[in-house]
């Protein structure tokens, strides 16, 4: 058990331009999840996978933003276009409910900022 | 819709003492409910979970009580130090996701 990996830790992007964060979830859990986090609040949740389905959108994820999870492994979260208030920490988790019983685990998180 | 606080928002205690972290939600049909610990620029790490028929978790130094009738949680420490220094945050489950509160940022003083 390796735990959640993300990639990168950091990624500064001038405002305009594309990004792309990763995501390899622990191997047996079949639940993934993006979170974003500003200074001093909680995560916010943005989606949620089940295996490679994505069954939930938050209001916060704008057309900008698009998220996939080929075949249920890894997660793919991309933002389009940034802007400054796209700066947060983002954060994956991935459970099993069968495994975990729905216990998160957190990966360290994507810190971005758009200049 | 599901509303998590939490209080106090930030906290500072000398070394050796017990505290009290306290969580509340709005809606009392949860699932679950978990705290984690957030160290500064990192991801969180869950600490203890507590299913919806359970009443409270314990691990170690810290115990975690579930009153879902009055939608309260408590984090109890016990016997805190320096290195429990960090932001507690409290989820509930609903369903798909769950909802953060805002934290309580705890530092202890050696």
């Amino acid at each position: 058990d390796t735990g959640v990996s993300q990639d990168p830790r950091h990624k500064i992007t001038k405002r305009g331009q594309n990004v792309t964060f990763r995501c390899d979830p622990i191997s047996e859990h079949n639940r993934l999840y993006w979170y974003r986090q500003t200074l001093g609040q909680g995560p916010e949740f943005l989606t949620y996978f089940q295996n490679e389905a994505q069954l939930e959108k938050s209001r916060l994820l704008s057309d900008r933003f698009s998220a996939e999870r080929p075949k249920g492994s890894f997660s793919t979260l991309e933002i389009q276009r940034t802007e400054q208030g796209d700066s947060a920490m983002y954060l994956c988790a991935s459970s099993s409910r069968t495994v975990t019983n729905e216990k998160l685990f957190f990966g360290s998180g994507t810190q971005l900022s758009v200049l | 819709k599901q509303e998590v606080t939490q209080i106090p928002a930030a906290l500072s205690v000398p070394e050796g003492e017990n505290l009290v972290l306290n969580c509340s939600f709005t809606d009392s049909a949860i699932y679950n409910l978990q705290w984690f610990r957030q160290d500064p620029g990192k991801g969180l790490t869950s600490l203890l979970l507590i299913q919806s028929s359970q009443r409270e978790q314990t691990s170690g130094r810290l115990n975690a009580s579930l009153d879902k009738s009055s939608g309260r949680s408590t984090l109890y420490i016990a016997a805190s130090q320096p290195g429990d220094s960090a932001t507690y945050l409290c989820a509930v489950w609903e369903t798909y996701k769950y909802i953060f509160g805002t934290g309580t940022r705890l530092k202890v003083l050696a």
